[in-house]
Order: C-alpha cells, then structure tokens, then sequence
C-alpha cells in the first residue's frame, strides 16, 4: 500500500507565476488535509478537504490560494501569482473516514516551492 | 484558540539515555493527540496517536501519555539512539476546531550523540 504521494517535490516559480502542487491519498482514504511550514515556523493547518467538498479551510490565505479533491485524481493546492513570502514547504495528509474523533493523518514527503 | 507548547525546544543527549519530550496545549476539549518525527527537508511520520479517553500509547521503545486534564502529554524514549536525532511534533485536534484540524507544537531538536 503506498503512502501519500506528492509531486512534484521541488518547484521553483518566479513571482507572479502559478503553482499547482498535487497530492495523492494513501488507498482506501477519502479525506485529505494541506500543511504549509514556512521557513523557521511551525506546521500550519491551511485546509481540510473530501472528494468534491471543502470541509473546513480556516486555514487558507484569503486571496491566491484554493483548492480542490475532485472525484477523480488527486487533490490540487493552487497557489496564484506567488510571491516569495509562498516560499515554504507544503504537506499534504490523508486519512481515512473519521470515526468518533478516532483516526490518523499520514503525511506524505512535501512539496518545497521556492519563488525567485 | 487552541495553542500547543513544546519543551525543550532543543535536547542533546548522549546514546543510551532515557528522555522525555512535553506538550502542553491551552483547550482540554480535544480529539487526539499525535506525536510525529521530521527528519531533515523530510515529512512527517507518525509515531503513536492517543484518543482524547486513553491515557497512552506503546510503540516498542516509546511510551505517550495524556492527561487530557491539565492539558499536557509527554513523549517518553528509552535508551536513546543516534538513529533517534530528529525534531519531533505534538500534534493536537479539537479544541475548539474541527477534528479534521491538528494543530502543531513548535517541535522539539533532538540530537543523541555516539
């Protein structure tokens, strides 16, 4: 069973360009959660998503970012217009069906973007 | 708002020793707690989840406990390896959030020297 894939692992934008960084669940997992940890920071919580529905995105930037776990394929982080502040690296997580609070999130490697 | 404290920030200690790692977090009312380890431009891999009703968890030499109480839990290693260096995570969800949340502690630096 392989775990959480993401891709690609490095990115390099130059300001104003687009990144897309895609994320794929470990099988069986239809819950799917994006990190970021900015240089010299913490882990943060940016957006907690289903197929096809964003359960709690509390965490997301309000402008330039967005993102979506269509039915098919993976989950995509869609980042607009970077600046070199988006310089961080980000990691998805999936897990299973939640049930009475009981479940676990399994991370995958990390996307680093680096703007220039 | 829930916030997650970790301490030390930074431990060094030499191979062999047995060692322990805090977590405090401000909300009581969580989900879980789980406890990561990051190697270097690495992910994260989990090491032991603890439900909001258990006091801890096992995990050959790593021992978790939760006192959901006062808010703390304490990641316990016996005889610590090289192989061990690594920042390690608390991690908590609820709190006041969804459950679909973590929120994570600043880490801590562990480094066990030959």
């Amino acid at each position: 069973n392989a775990g959480v894939m993401q891709n690609p692992r490095h990115l390099v934008r130059r300001r104003g360009q687009e990144a897309r960084l895609r994320c794929s669940p470990m099988k069986g997992h239809s819950h799917v959660y994006w990190y970021r940890q900015l240089p010299e920071e913490g882990l943060k919580f940016m957006v907690y998503l289903q197929k096809e529905n964003i359960i709690d995105e509390s965490g997301m930037p309000k402008e330039r970012f967005s993102a979506e776990f269509p039915k098919e394929g993976p989950s995509i982080l869609r980042i607009q217009q970077v600046v070199r502040g988006d310089s961080a690296a980000y990691f998805c997580a999936s897990s299973p069906l939640p049930r009475q609070g009981f479940y676990e999130q399994y991370f995958g490697p990390g996307t680093r973007l680096t703007v220039t | 708002k829930q916030e997650v404290t970790q301490i030390p920030a930074a431990l060094s200690v030499p191979e062999g020793e047995n060692l322990v790692l805090n977590c405090s977090f401000t909300d009581s009312a969580i989900y879980n707690l789980q406890w990561f380890r990051q190697d270097p431009g690495k992910g994260l891999t989990s090491l032991l989840l603890i439900q909001s009703s258990q006091r801890e968890q096992t995990s050959g030499r790593l021992n978790a406990s939760l006192d959901k109480s006062s808010g703390r839990s304490t990641l316990y290693i016996a005889a610590s390896q090289p192989g061990d260096s690594a920042t390690y995570l608390c991690a908590v969800s609820g709190g006041g959030t969804s459950y679909g949340k973590l929120t994570f502690g600043q880490g801590t630096i562990l480094t066990v020297h030959p």
